[in-house]
């Protein structure tokens, strides 16, 4: 059963434009979510965060977006530019319990 | 500077053989967490650990052991590895104010033939 989703294993877009990663989960019991950006060869490294009593966080180029409802959040990155390129994971965490899980991740290509 | 180190990045070794993964942070942090990655899978959790003296099972945590004796240091055991723990590992580190926002070593490639 996995719980956090990220349905498209890939992206890519121009230059410039906006990537739009996307990420569902079925836990309505996760209270933080995450995205953290992977280079290959090195560890993940962590990106943004939002609180589940928030529906938007803002950080420079990224911003998070959550959909309780919907179980649903996504990561906007505006504008790309080629260093974005990478894989992203989606993760969700029960702060209470101190588990997290993490989505397949998608790998964004910028191109340039 | 402020890091989580993994030794070793590399390791082959055979079906039996008993190893451990060490895992190193300097930044004082509470939690600390081992991960696995393999292809389609994305990042499984093995095992976490809360403070000292405190670990508790992730997702996959068969097949593995850790210990947490003292904050910094949080190893891998592998009591008898077998070709399905062929993976690679991550370390990860947080501080208890902020333990979901993770600092990730550079990871461990694990063959076992």
């Amino acid at each position: 059963d996995q719980q956090v989703k990220q349905n498209s294993p890939s992206l890519s877009v121009q230059e410039g434009r906006i990537s739009i990663l996307n990420c569902d989960y079925t836990n309505s019991m996760f209270d933080y979510f995450l995205w953290y950006k992977k280079y290959p060869a090195e560890g993940p490294t962590f990106l943004i965060s939002i609180s589940s009593i928030k529906d938007k966080n803002e950080d420079g180029r990224f911003t998070v977006f959550l959909n309780k409802s919907a179980k649903h959040l996504s990561l906007h990155i505006v504008p790309s530019q080629p260093g974005d390129s990478a894989v992203y994971f989606c993760a969700a965490f029960l702060t209470n319990a101190g588990k997290s899980t993490f989505g397949d991740g998608t790998t964004l290509t910028v191109k340039p | 500077e402020a890091q989580v180190t993994q030794n070793p990045r590399y390791l082959i070794t055979v079906t039996g053989k008993k190893l451990t993964v060490t895992c190193s942070q300097n930044m004082n942090h509470e939690y600390m967490s081992w991960y696995r990655q393999d292809p389609g899978l994305g990042l499984r959790q093995i095992y976490y650990s809360m403070n000292v003296e405190v670990t508790d099972k992730g997702d996959v945590p068969e097949g593995y052991k850790v210990s947490r004796k003292e904050k910094r240091n949080f190893p891998l055991i592998l009591e008898s590895p077998s070709p399905n723990q062929t993976s690679l590992y991550f370390c990860a580190s947080s501080s208890g104010a902020q333990y979901n926002e993770q600092f990730f070593g550079p990871g461990t490639r694990l063959t076992v033939l």
